[in-house]
């Protein structure tokens, strides 16, 4: 039982450039989330989705983009990286909740570490 | 908008301490507390879930408590080993929207 799998863990950019960060779930959770964590911060909220082909902003949304075409996989995409997206990331997930997104337990993966030059 | 603080950003105690970690947020008004753990180049593991109408929770050392009117939580550690050295983050459940985090604190338990 994997639980929630991030790929890839780390990646060296320069700024301007592209990429697709990967989360895949195998707990069949509905909602899936992708934070930031940067030092002396707490986690931030980017995107979310609460069921397949839905997402809806965060915290931080600007120059993000995310898609949830299959309920297990969760994918954010930077199309031009800065140096201030340069962060840890953090994929999750959670069963449903009709009281909000905070209302259940949820289950991080282990990162991937992005750095922007 | 909710702030969530955690002090001291970071601890350092020797083996068999019984510790105190607190964790303070602005808005009262909150459904629910978790408190995480992180070890490094690691994801966070839940610890504690606490709902707002709860006062503690308890889990082997590990005991966590809301007081929802001071905006406080502590997360008491028994006891403390080595393998309890990590990063402790609390979150903050609020109505309809999603938890909002603490920067952490990170413990060191000396053998």
């Amino acid at each position: 039982n994997a639980g929630v799998t991030q790929t890839p863990k780390f990646r060296v950019l320069k700024t301007g450039q592209s990429m697709t960060l990967l989360c895949a779930q195998d707990m069949n959770h509905e909602y899936m989330y992708w934070y930031r964590q940067d030092p002396g911060m707490g986690l931030r909220l980017i995107h979310y989705s609460v069921g397949e082909g839905t997402t809806a902003k965060g915290e931080v949304p600007d120059g993000y983009n995310v898609s949830r075409l299959k309920k297990q996989n969760f994918l954010l995409g930077l199309e031009s990286a800065a140096p201030s997206q340069t962060s840890v990331y953090f994929c999750a997930s959670s069963y449903p909740s009709d009281r909000g997104l905070s209302n259940q337990p949820q289950h991080f993966g282990d990162g991937t570490r992005l750095s922007i030059l | 908008k909710q702030e969530v603080t955690q002090i001291p950003a970071a601890l350092s105690v020797p083996e068999g301490e019984n510790l105190v970690l607190n964790c303070s947020f602005t808005d009262s008004a909150i459904y629910n507390l978790q408190w995480f753990r992180q070890d490094p180049g690691k994801g966070l593991t839940s610890l504690l879930l606490i709902q707002s109408s709860q006062r503690e929770q308890t889990s082997g050392r590990l005991n966590a408590s809301l007081d929802k009117s001071s905006g406080r939580s502590t997360l008491y550690i028994a006891a403390s080993q080595p393998g309890d050295s990590a990063t402790y983050l609390c979150a903050v459940g609020g109505y309809g929207q999603n938890f909002v985090f603490g920067p952490g604190t990170r413990l060191s338990v000396l053998p």
